[in-house]
């Protein structure tokens, strides 16, 4: 079974400078993929980005990009220039393998706080 | 753009009390799933659904746990005798068919029902 692991329980970041998230994974299927997800204090689940084990390069949507490292078995998600709003609490996934369905596989999650 | 709605928004419930949980998936979507996030902890899955019966579930999702698709819109998970354990925030999502057998799957989370059992 996959297990994802985020091992920041907290960061802080200061407006508008970069921060990274990290989320590290364990699987033993050869091909998979990673979703990042926000949480604001509002409770809803907001999708960020996704990468899947044999894209080429690391995605990016936005402000929010994908440090994909295989190797290490790493997705960390970088936030470049930080906004108040990015305030949230940070969710790394990982679709489970098995069944037609594919249910996501949490990480404890990271409460990331942006500072003015 | 379409998304998952769920309703309420909010449940108060007295311990041993059915409860009913409503979700509309996203219409052209063929996939749907019932998350739970007790507060401050991680999201945990429950239940996946596809083609009318359950695909997999978890191992809290007991006796006292169901799913129905009963119209072909709406998607409901039923608590039969909540416990005050099932106090939790419930998401509902759903995602479309898979392409190719790609892993990605993005699933599409509705805002979820705060579910407080007293």
């Amino acid at each position: 079974a996959q297990k994802i692991t985020q091992t920041q329980p907290g960061m802080f970041v200061q407006e508008k400078e970069a921060v990274t998230l990290d989320c590290t994974y364990d699987t033993s299927d050869p091909s998979y993929g990673l979703f990042w997800y926000k949480q604001p204090s509002s409770g809803e689940m907001i999708f960020l980005i996704y990468q899947g084990s044999y894209d080429q390069q690391n995605a990016t949507e936005g402000r929010y990009s994908l440090n994909f490292q295989k190797a290490r078995k790493s997705a960390n998600l970088v936030i470049s220039a930080s906004q108040l709003g990015d305030s949230a609490m940070y969710f790394c996934a990982m679709p489970q393998r098995s069944g037609s369905a594919r249910q996501l596989t949490f990480g404890s999650g990271t409460q990331l706080t942006v500072l003015p | 753009e379409p998304e998952v709605t769920q309703t309420p928004s909010h449940q108060v419930t007295q311990m041993g009390q059915e409860v009913i949980l409503r979700c509309v998936p996203i219409s052209n979507h063929l996939y749907f799933y019932w998350y739970r996030q007790i507060l401050g902890q991680k999201v945990e899955f429950l239940v996946s659904f596809y083609n009318n019966e359950i695909s997999e579930k978890s191992e809290i999702f007991d006796d006292q746990f169901s799913v129905e698709r009963p119209d072909g819109s709406n998607f409901t998970l039923k608590i039969r005798s909540t416990k005050l354990e099932d106090s939790a925030m419930y998401f509902c999502a759903s995602s479309p068919p898979s392409s190719g057998g790609a892993t990605y799957n993005e699933q599409f989370f509705g805002p979820g029902t705060r579910l407080t059992v007293l």
